[in-house]
């Protein structure tokens, strides 16, 4: 079935590097994408979005970008931090009957060496 | 702005059990939503809320599961009797607009449910 999925569960990084999550889509229909960040004992915490009608947004220090030829985000966080270890999610919002449903991958898990 | 509150933060009970969850949405916020996160996957819905109208509840195990959302603020959802798969985080989380919109979910800190 169509689903959101990622490429890495777990990716490990030296404080000050950039990062780079990676994920894949499915449904080709989808219109909406937004990348959230999950600490330990949290819930998902918005880091940006982007629309199909974007290649590429930036934010502080993040930037999302998107394939639709090949159904591709990616999220690319520079000079990376020990703060930013998290487990990071792509999300899809579905359409579903006149509203939107949002769907999660599985998650990738940033770790941050100091 | 205060965020989306849900409580309790941990829960466990033996299987078979009933157990309740609360949540209180930010205020104004028009869409509720119930997620189930089993350990190491990403969050899965359950059930869409808008104001106090079920919007989509396919992933709803409606056998066990139920949730409403009286009066289009708070909303509870139960299991009753639960099983050992059930142990997950379950989170709540909410947005301003309805969901026929592209928008960002604000999510509570879950509760941490375990089945013994």
């Amino acid at each position: 079935g169509e689903s959101v999925g990622l490429h890495l569960p777990t990716l490990s990084v030296q404080e000050g590097d950039n990062s780079i999550i990676n994920c894949a889509y499915s449904n080709s229909a989808s219109d909406y994408f937004i990348w959230y960040k999950q600490e330990s004992g949290k819930g998902p915490q918005f880091i940006i979005d982007i629309r199909s009608n974007m290649d590429k947004r930036q934010g502080q220090r993040v930037t999302v970008l998107l394939n639709k030829t090949v159904k591709h985000l990616s999220l690319q966080i520079a000079a990376t931090q020990p703060g930013d270890s998290a487990v990071y999610f792509c999300a899809e919002n579905r359409g579903s009957g006149g509203s939107y449903i949002p769907t999660f991958g599985r998650g990738t898990s940033l770790i941050v060496h100091p | 702005e205060a965020g989306v509150a849900q409580s309790p933060r941990y829960k466990i009970i033996e299987k078979r059990q009933s157990v309740a969850f609360w949540c209180n949405p930010i205020s104004g916020h028009a869409t509720l939503y119930w997620y189930q996160q089993i350990l190491g996957q990403g969050p899965k819905l359950l059930i869409q809320f808008q104001n106090n109208g079920v919007v989509d509840d396919s992933q709803l195990p409606k056998d066990r599961f139920s949730a409403e959302r009286l009066k289009g603020v708070d909303s509870t959802l139960k299991i009753q009797p639960a099983k050992l798969e059930d142990s997950a985080v379950y989170l709540c989380a909410s947005s301003p607009v309805g969901p026929a919109f592209h928008t960002e979910a604000f999510f509570g800190q879950g509760t941490r449910l375990t089945v013994v």
